[in-house]
């Protein structure tokens, strides 16, 4: 399968501990997005990547939240000194953008990393 | 982005068809109409997408209407796993084309 994938599936973690979670994404899309999805609620977007720079992040990515794509292919989701309001589903997508032509330039989503924080 | 509203819940039988509508009255000449599922626990799964002409993939076909203020997805013989959350989203041509989900419309296929 050559699909997103996300990794680990599933953490719990302590309160105030750092985690940090690692997407691959589809092979040759040079975008990369991450989402965040509490429950009950649709995804929210987080931030974006197009190769390796950074473009947008929300507000919602507050400063304990750092997310990096050095080489352009993986991308890594770092959250420091965790709370209990962490607790969520995070998403990765990407995508295979092109500027000329009007295409479409749609997502496709990993299957996200569970966040438990006690 | 545009704002999209689609009703919270829908209920339809196995092997009928699902017409799951969607408004987005606010649409801009700019902006695709993508639809998405996720079931449970999962992440969200592309479903389809369509500027003006109506479109058909292996999985769905969608309607929108001649002014592009409303769309429909239909799901021509609902199977009990295509029971899942789907959303109506608007976005970009160009840009950044982050996706705004609302609350979806949970469908429920009963057998």
């Amino acid at each position: 399968d050559t699909g997103v994938s996300q990794d680990p599936r599933h953490k719990i973690t302590k309160r105030g501990q750092n985690v940090t979670f690692r997407c691959d994404p589809i092979s040759e899309h040079n975008r990369l997005y991450w989402y965040r999805q509490t429950l009950g609620q649709g995804p929210e977007f987080l931030t974006y990547f197009q190769n390796e720079a950074q473009l947008e992040k929300s507000r919602l990515l507050s400063d304990r939240f750092s997310a990096e794509r050095p080489k352009g292919s993986f991308s890594t989701l770092e959250i420091q000194r965790t709370e209990q309001g962490d607790s969520a589903m995070y998403l990765c997508a990407s995508s295979s953008y092109r500027s000329a032509g009007g295409l479409a330039d749609t997502q496709y989503f990993g299957p996200g990393t569970r966040l438990t924080v006690l | 982005d545009a704002k999209t509203t689609q009703p919270p819940s829908m209920d339809c039988a196995e092997g009928r068809a699902a017409n799951l509508p969607c408004n987005h009255s606010t649409i801009s000449g700019n902006e695709y109409v993508y639809w998405y599922r996720q079931i449970h626990s999962q992440g969200p799964q592309y479903i389809i997408h369509g500027l003006k002409n109506n479109e058909t993939n292996e999985m769905a076909s969608l309607i929108i209407t001649e002014d592009r203020k409303s769309s429909t997805l239909i799901l021509p013989h609902a199977t009990l796993r295509d029971t899942a959350v789907y959303y109506c989203i608007v976005s970009l041509i160009q840009g950044a084309q982050k996706l705004v989900f609302g609350q979806g419309t949970r469908l429920t296929i009963n057998p």
